[in-house]
């Protein structure tokens, strides 16, 4: 069964620290992996997108790496913000047809003063 | 600025009526989607369309249905509403293609009493 997992389910961290999200998944055939950040009461929006090929993509304080043949991504946060303060998601895109996205559960960042 | 929305944002109905979610984009994009989350639960997909007159049934289909009479919009009918049906719904839309970024709306709280 295509699932993917994340952990932590929740962190806290304190303002200015770094932090790694972790996301596992066994979707396969794999096309490709997307991060989205999700504020309360708001739709997700994108941070990143890998395909098989690559191995990390950043996005300002944000870097996503993804190891195909473990199967498993991370979303490192760099000098973390309030604003950071969020649901990250985990989306693993199965194949190139139809509309195989496998959500993960999310992982609840919160960052303190 | 182009946009997606959702009307209304939070709906309280009971169980057995006929209940519709609005969606409405102006990006022109000719996928939309409707999703539904529910606390540990990753998004799950209950409806899909490629374009104007074509629909298709997502992962939890059941009780829900969709039609696309224009570009723009993607209405969501609960026919019979039902307990297990309290969650909150997000619409998404996209261009299409492989990277196939999706959109999303700020998403409606529904509660089935």
């Amino acid at each position: 069964k295509n699932q993917v997992e994340q952990s932590p389910q929740s962190l806290i961290i304190l303002e200015g620290k770094n932090c790694t999200l972790q996301c596992n998944y066994t979707v396969s055939p794999f096309s490709n992996l997307r991060w989205y950040k999700q504020d309360t009461g708001r739709g997700p929006v994108s941070l990143t997108i890998m395909t098989f090929s690559e191995n990390t993509k950043s996005n300002g304080r944000y870097t996503a790496t993804l190891d195909a043949d473990t199967k498993q991504s991370s979303l490192h946060i760099t000098a973390s913000q309030l604003s950071d303060s969020a649901s990250y998601i985990c989306v693993v895109r199965g194949d190139n047809y139809g509309q195989n996205f496998v959500f993960g559960p999310g992982t609840r960042l919160s960052v303190l003063p | 600025d182009a946009e997606i929305t959702q009307s209304p944002r939070h709906k309280i109905t009971e169980t057995g009526r006929q209940v519709t979610l609005a969606c409405h984009q102006t990006w022109n994009h000719n996928n939309m989607f409707w999703y539904r989350q529910d606390l540990g639960h990753g998004l799950r997909l209950i409806h899909y369309s490629y374009g104007v007159h074509d629909t298709n049934k997502g992962e939890v289909s059941d009780g829900y249905s969709v039609s696309r009479s224009n570009t723009e919009d993607l209405p969501l009918t609960l026919e019979s509403a039902a307990s297990s049906q309290t969650s909150v719904y997000f619409c998404a839309s996209s261009v299409g293609g492989t990277d196939n970024e999706q959109f999303f709306g700020p998403g409606t709280r529904l509660t089935v009493l």
